[in-house]
């Protein structure tokens, strides 16, 4: 049983530009969310999908969007990139009847020169 | 917004001691769940507390909620070097969101 997978591993990109972070959820699961987490602190909570609709929100600019297909994998859109962007970049996966309990991917590392 | 607080911030402890991380949060909580993150890797599960005055106890570690479901511990007893990493709690409030404490960084020397 695949758990949470996470493309690409890591990315480089400059100031400006335009990324796109996937994540593939651990099978049973409907909902992801997206959590940003730099260096030295905890995972800021960025957005949730579940049923291909962004459910919540976490305290993030509009240059953060995303999506979730019909098949429960989603993507994560950054725009107009800043050097503050810079992180791990984490998917997790529940199910919304469970427990809450959340299962974390490896993240994508961003860094932006 | 709601805040969730972790203290220490960092630990660094002789193997067999004990090890105690502690979390409170501004709200109220429905629940709180603790992760691990060892060094270079993503956070793992480790338990969630959801009635007010649970204890839960996994081998080593026991985890406590408060009961003003506002603050947590950790602790563990009898360190090992396999329980290096950093210690993180995130508090739900409500479908499957979680705040994050900054977590406390535990190192173990043999």
């Amino acid at each position: 049983d695949a758990g949470v997978t996470q493309s690409p591993t890591h990315l480089i990109k400059t100031r400006g530009q335009q990324v796109t972070l996937r994540c593939s959820p651990k099978s049973g699961h409907d909902t992801v969310s997206w959590y940003q987490q730099a260096l030295g602190q905890g995972p800021q909570f960025i957005f949730q999908y579940y049923e291909e609709e962004e459910r919540q929100r976490g305290n993030f600019p509009d240059r953060f969007s995303g999506h979730q297909f019909p098949n429960y994998s989603s993507e994560l859109n950054v725009n107009a990139l800043l050097l503050g962007d810079s992180a791990l970049y984490l998917c997790a996966s529940s199910r919304v009847a469970a427990d809450y309990e959340q299962y974390f991917g490896p993240g994508t590392r961003l860094t932006v020169t | 917004g709601q805040q969730v607080m972790q203290i220490p911030q960092y630990q660094h402890v002789q193997e067999g001691e004990d090890f105690t991380t502690y979390c409170n949060s501004s709200t109220t909580l429905s629940n709180i769940q603790w992760y691990k993150q060892r060094p270079g890797g993503h956070p793992v599960f480790l338990i969630q507390l959801v009635k007010s005055g649970e204890v839960k106890k996994q081998k080593r570690l026991t985890f406590q909620f408060g009961e003003a479901k506002k603050n947590s511990s950790l602790h563990i007893t009898a360190t090992q070097t396999t329980d290096v990493g950093t210690y993180f709690c995130a508090g739900g409030m409500g479908y499957s969101t979680l705040t994050f404490g900054k977590g406390t960084m535990l190192l173990v020397s043999p």
